[in-house]
């Protein structure tokens, strides 16, 4: 079955901290992989996305993530974050030919201590 | 902003009524998409719709049924409400149905079922 597992609900960090968000997914054939975010009060948007090519990819704000095929791992990270990162964190992901379908995980609420 | 509206914005409903929500796509957007997403989880797929025909179905039963217009915009409707219907309900519109378009999403629809 396809699916999406986040482990983290919930991560409290201080500013400038570094951030690692984990995400495993479980998918048959070729997966496209994301991240969202949804600030309070925000729709929920596109940090970044994977598709194929460099494994390592860059987002808005700062973001990045790392393809690892053998674990299949997507994980988020910033070097250091801002109290404005609060928000709720979702990776997902979608395969090759079920059109545009998106498989979400629970999501990470990531907290920033000023 | 992304140009998706939802409305209305909150609605309370009792068990066994029925209720339509609505979605407004970004201008230019032929697929729409529909997600539920429930009190501390990430959105569930529920269907997509391009130029106006059901383009794939997730794990909602048959009283979860969907429009799109010929101006794109869809309805989502939902007949016999269960308390477990209660959710915030996501639409996305996007380009064009293939994998590699962004879907943007809307505020979405807050309803809570008594």
């Amino acid at each position: 079955a396809q699916s999406v597992s986040q482990h983290n609900h919930h991560v409290i960090l201080s500013e400038a901290a570094s951030l690692e968000l984990g995400c495993n997914y479980s998918y048959g054939g070729t997966v496209n992989l994301f991240w969202y975010v949804q600030y309070p009060g925000q729709h929920l948007q596109l940090l970044l996305k994977y598709f194929s090519g460099d494994p390592l990819v860059k987002g808005i704000k700062g973001f990045e993530a790392e393809f690892i095929k053998s674990k299949f791992s997507f994980n988020l990270r910033k070097p250091s974050v801002q109290w404005s990162d609060t928000a709720e964190y979702f990776c997902a992901a979608s395969g090759y030919s079920s059109a545009s379908k998106i498989i979400f995980g629970s999501g990470t609420r990531l907290s920033i201590r000023p | 902003e992304t140009g998706v509206t939802q409305s209305p914005t909150h609605l309370i409903k009792t068990r066994g009524q029925q209720v339509t929500l609505r979605c407004s796509s970004q201008s230019g957007h032929n697929t729409v998409s529909w997600y539920q997403q429930a009190l501390g989880q990430g959105p569930q797929f529920i269907f997509q719709y391009y130029r106006e025909e059901e383009n794939g179905r997730g794990n909602f039963p048959p009283r979860f049924s969907g429009l799109q217009f010929p101006n794109y915009s869809s309805e989502l409707n939902v007949n016999a409400l269960e308390l477990d219907d209660s959710a915030l309900y996501l639409c996305a519109s996007s380009l064009d149905r293939g994998r590699h378009n962004e879907q943007f999403f809307g505020p979405g629809t807050r309803l809570t079922v008594l």
